[in-house]
């Protein structure tokens, strides 16, 4: 079963910074997701990744297979971001169900 | 866009009651996946269903039981509840090919027992 590690575990930044939250998976996935949960559990995936690099708005995902890592990047943060960002995997073998981290619990201050 | 729908959104049961949960996929996705995330913790997966059939079984308790049916749509089934089953359920589908077409993620059902 892969072990899904996110650091930080909790974050409070200024409007304006730059945030990264990292995410280490332990053996091979299909795919990587980022995925972000608010106040009362709704989740909304952010990205999936299987190489490379996405972006959507101010949100940069990253990935490094070969060294099994994964970093989310905001740019320019704003008080909406704050909520819970969850990285999650698919694991290899093909079975169902995601392997979920801990979540980064993110607080943008004005 | 619809999104996935769960209902209720909210449920207080005693124990030992029995609680049915619901999730609605979005049109065209044919897979159901359940999860439980309890109190402070990461969501655990529990059981999918791909056309109307089991398709993976996770950390699903004996006294739950789901299906899926014709109009893909899922029922979570939860017999004989323990305060422990206090958690948010939610509900995620796909289409089958979901490594290039990703997660629908309901808002989730939160249950409470009593």
């Amino acid at each position: 079963k892969n072990e899904v590690e996110q650091s930080p575990q909790n974050l409070t930044a200024q409007e304006g910074e730059f945030i990264t939250i990292n995410c280490s998976y332990s053996v091979g996935i299909s795919a990587l997701h980022w995925l972000q949960q608010h106040p009362g559990g709704g989740i909304v995936s952010l990205f999936m990744l299987s190489s490379g690099k996405k972006k959507h708005g101010r949100l940069i995902a990253t990935i490094n297979i070969q060294e099994k890592h994964s970093s989310l990047h905001i740019t320019a943060s704003h008080p909406r971001d704050s909520a819970v960002y969850i990285c999650a995997v698919d694991d290899d073998g093909g079975a169902d169900g995601l392997t979920f981290g801990k979540g980064t619990h993110l607080i943008i201050q004005p | 866009a619809a999104g996935v729908i769960q209902s209720p959104r909210h449920l207080i049961k005693e124990k030992r009651e029995t609680a049915t949960l619901k999730c609605y996929p979005i049109p065209r996705h044919d897979t159901v996946y359940w999860y439980q995330q309890g109190p402070g913790q990461d969501p655990q997966f529990l059981i999918s269903f791909y056309e109307k059939m089991q398709s993976d079984k996770g950390s699903i308790p004996d006294r739950f039981s789901a299906q899926q049916f014709s109009d893909y749509h899922s029922e979570l089934n939860m017999s004989s509840l323990e305060l422990g089953d206090s958690a948010l359920y939610f509900c995620a589908s796909s289409p089958k090919d979901r490594f290039n077409y990703g997660y629908t993620f309901g808002s989730g059902t939160r249950l409470t027992v009593v």
